[in-house]
């Protein structure tokens, strides 16, 4: 079957550093998704992966391991504004995205 | 770029009454768009896969006669919640991929609609 997995909740400090990982299983591939969703909000996309590796931008970076079947999202430089949900999505070989629980990630000052 | 707008944002109603959601791509061509239903605290459910000029696909457990989807340019898809009940307020929230850009593969999403049934 398929199925992302991710945690459902982490804390992290203000200016500090955090890394939320998603291990995902599809039927096929063709990409891995970030997307952050402030609570009431639609989710609004941070990140596309499909080859193996880092990608940069900003304070924000995606990592994918296709062997792994593996994926972080790294924030550095947390704001307060960062606290939000972040969802791990993984798309299909039909081009279909599989959606991770989200993980509810707590800023503290 | 990649914007999509979505209307109403809010939206209250009584049961059995039909409610009709607005979902456009504003800056780009969309020839497909996806509508999700989100409860409070769960995840993303994909309600339905929305092509322009044709049936929309929808996923196992969602009623099609219940939410009527149309996609009638490259720019609109709406879907219409009919007899609407109280078990159907919910979060609707659409996206769309654009057509022409080199990356074809990510959805960008409206802000999303709530419904409340009374």
């Amino acid at each position: 079957g398929q199925n992302i997995d991710q945690p459902t909740e982490m804390t992290a400090t203000e200016g500090a550093i955090v890394q939320i990982n998603c291990t995902y299983q599809t039927s096929g591939f063709n990409g891995l998704f970030w997307y952050q969703q402030h609570a009431g909000e639609a989710p609004t996309f941070l990140s596309y992966n499909v080859l193996d590796g880092l990608e940069e931008k900003g304070r924000f970076s995606s990592f994918l391991s296709r062997s792994k079947g593996y994926s972080y999202l790294l924030l550095k430089e947390l704001q307060m504004k960062d606290s939000a949900s972040y969802l791990c999505a993984g798309m299909d070989s039909n081009y279909q995205l599989i959606w991770g629980a989200g993980t509810k990630l707590i800023i503290k000052p | 770029g990649a914007v999509v707008s979505q209307h109403p944002s809010r939206v209250i109603c009584k049961s059995g009454t039909s409610v009709k959601i607005e979902c456009r791509s504003l800056d780009f061509q969309a020839t497909t768009m996806f509508w999700y239903r989100q409860f409070p605290k769960q995840s993303l459910m994909l309600m339905a896969t929305s092509n322009e000029g044709s049936k929309a696909t929808y996923e196992q457990g969602v009623e099609k006669d219940k939410f009527l989807i149309n996609h009638a340019s490259l720019t609109l898809s709406t879907l219409t919640v009919t007899s609407a009940h109280p078990e159907d307020s919910s979060f609707y929230i659409c996206s769309a991929r654009d057509s022409l850009a080199g990356d074809q593969e990510t959805q960008y999403f409206g802000p999303g609609t709530r419904l409340l049934v009374l």
